[in-house]
């Protein structure tokens, strides 16, 4: 099976732009999971979609967005870009999630965003 | 916020110790689960340990769980070059509607 995939791996943005990072889950997975990453602040949780729908959400602003399509593929947007917003985002998805027992979640090779 | 924390922050050692890191956190769980990042391979799950047990074996790998002191450990036996990674602990319970919350991480590098 092929693992977590996620586009691009890099990117470079400005102060005030917009950016828009693709996941695609292991195939029948069907709950993908956004973290942020960053060295002070360790993995933070974003979102989390299931079957389409936002099932769980973290303490970021409305700036960052996501949403999941029919096939799982998911898709986190973040608007007017900040400084603060450089970071590695990681895509995990899991076949359930949420109160599945076990959730274990794999994850793909994350998008190294800069922020210039 | 962070429910788990682990220490050591850093660990190094030489090739065929064996390293233990520690995890720490807040509220009842469900579960806990160690992950292992390095450069090669990304964020990969290790192990997972429920509420209920009290210890784990998974090859050179042994996790116990003291849900009364709310900490667990990670042992790692025979060390190799390829242990050399970042330790995470994450753990899910009920108030945090079974999300992972995860600690900072235990860097781990290994000398040969």
């Amino acid at each position: 099976k092929a693992g977590v995939t996620q586009t691009p791996r890099y990117l470079i943005k400005t102060r005030g732009q917009q950016v828009t990072l693709s996941c695609s889950p292991i195939s029948g997975h069907r709950s993908v999971s956004w973290y942020q990453q960053t060295p002070g602040q360790g993995l933070q949780f974003l979102f989390e979609y299931f079957s389409e729908t936002q099932r769980n959400k973290g303490n970021f602003p409305g700036r960052f967005s996501g949403r999941q399509f029919s096939n799982s593929r998911s898709e986190m947007n973040v608007s007017t870009l900040e400084l603060g917003d450089s970071a590695l985002y990681l895509c995990a998805s899991s076949l359930i999630g949420g109160r599945a027992l076990g959730n274990e979640q794999f994850f793909g090779p994350g998008t190294r965003l800069t922020v210039l | 916020s962070q429910q788990g924390e682990e220490d050591p922050q850093a660990l190094s050692i030489q090739e065929g110790e064996n390293a233990t890191m520690n995890c720490s956190y807040k509220t009842s769980i469900n579960n806990l689960q160690w992950y292992r990042q390095n450069s090669g391979r990304g964020l990969v799950h290790l192990i997972l340990i429920r509420s209920n047990e009290r210890e784990k074996h998974s090859g050179r790998l042994r996790v116990t769980l003291d849900t009364s002191k709310k900490s667990s450990s990670l042992l790692i036996t025979a060390s190799r070059a390829a242990d050399t990674a970042s330790y995470f602990c994450a753990t899910d319970s009920m108030d945090s509607n079974y999300q992972l919350i995860w600690g900072a991480g235990t860097k781990l590098i290994i000398k040969p």
